[in-house]
């Protein structure tokens, strides 16, 4: 069956270090693939996508995402952490089966930034 | 501010009852669609409408239904709540018909509790 997975429920990381959040999905086929941040009390925000092509994908707010279609993986990273990034960040997966129509999303990872 | 706007932000009832959720989408936006985000179920996909018509549906319960007005605000019912069904509820909207290439704009939710 089809799924995204987040491992890490929570994350630290210091203020200026660097981050990599963790995304896996299972199926066959490459699927379309999202980064969202929701900051507290705050809607979805959309950080970056990817459909095709060039599998380093540039966001907003100085995030970037690698697809690696060998691992089924679509990790997010950013070289040097803001304290304004504490938040909780999802991967969401549009699977080709479902016509890209119905997004699933992963558990969601919570970023602390320490001082 | 996505431009999304949900009513209300909070609302409290009691098992059994019905509750209506509002949303208006940004301006422009023909598609909206509505998010369950619960402890236990995490962030799910209920059902999504395209100038009226409902073009892809999720988990949603039988319980619930939901619809798109012309002016395209769109309205989501619960009926005969339960405990479980606490939760955030998320509408979000885009331009088109494809959930995949479109990027979706998230409003900031309303709170359901069911006492």
């Amino acid at each position: 069956a089809q799924s995204v997975t987040q491992p890490d429920i929570h994350i630290t990381v210091s203020e200026g270090a660097s981050l990599e959040l963790r995304c896996n999905y299972s199926y066959g086929a490459t699927p379309y693939l999202f980064w969202y941040v929701q900051s507290p009390g705050q809607g979805l925000q959309l950080l970056l996508k990817y459909f095709s092509g060039d599998t380093l994908v540039q966001g907003i707010k100085g995030f970037e995402a690698e697809f690696k279609r060998s691992q089924s993986s679509f990790n997010l990273r950013k070289p040097s952490v803001h304290w304004s990034d504490a938040a909780e960040y999802f991967c969401a997966v549009l699977f080709p089966n479902t016509g890209f129509q119905k997004l699933v999303f992963g558990t969601g990872t919570r970023l602390l930034v320490s001082p | 501010d996505s431009g999304v706007t949900q009513t209300p932000k909070h609302l409290i009832t009691a098992t059994g009852q019905r509750v209506t959720l509002r949303c208006s989408p940004r301006s422009g936006d023909l598609s909206v669609y509505w998010y369950q985000q619960s402890l236990d179920q995490g962030l799910q996909f209920l059902i999504q409408y395209y100038n009226g018509e409902e073009r892809a549906k999720g988990n949603i319960l039988e319980r619930f239904s939901a619809q798109q007005f012309p002016d395209l605000h769109s309205e989501l019912n619960l009926s005969s709540l339960e405990l479980g069904d606490s939760a955030l509820y998320f509408c979000a909207s885009s331009v088109g018909d494809s959930g995949g290439t479109d990027t979706q704009y998230f409003g900031p939710g309303t709170r359901l509790t069911v006492l």
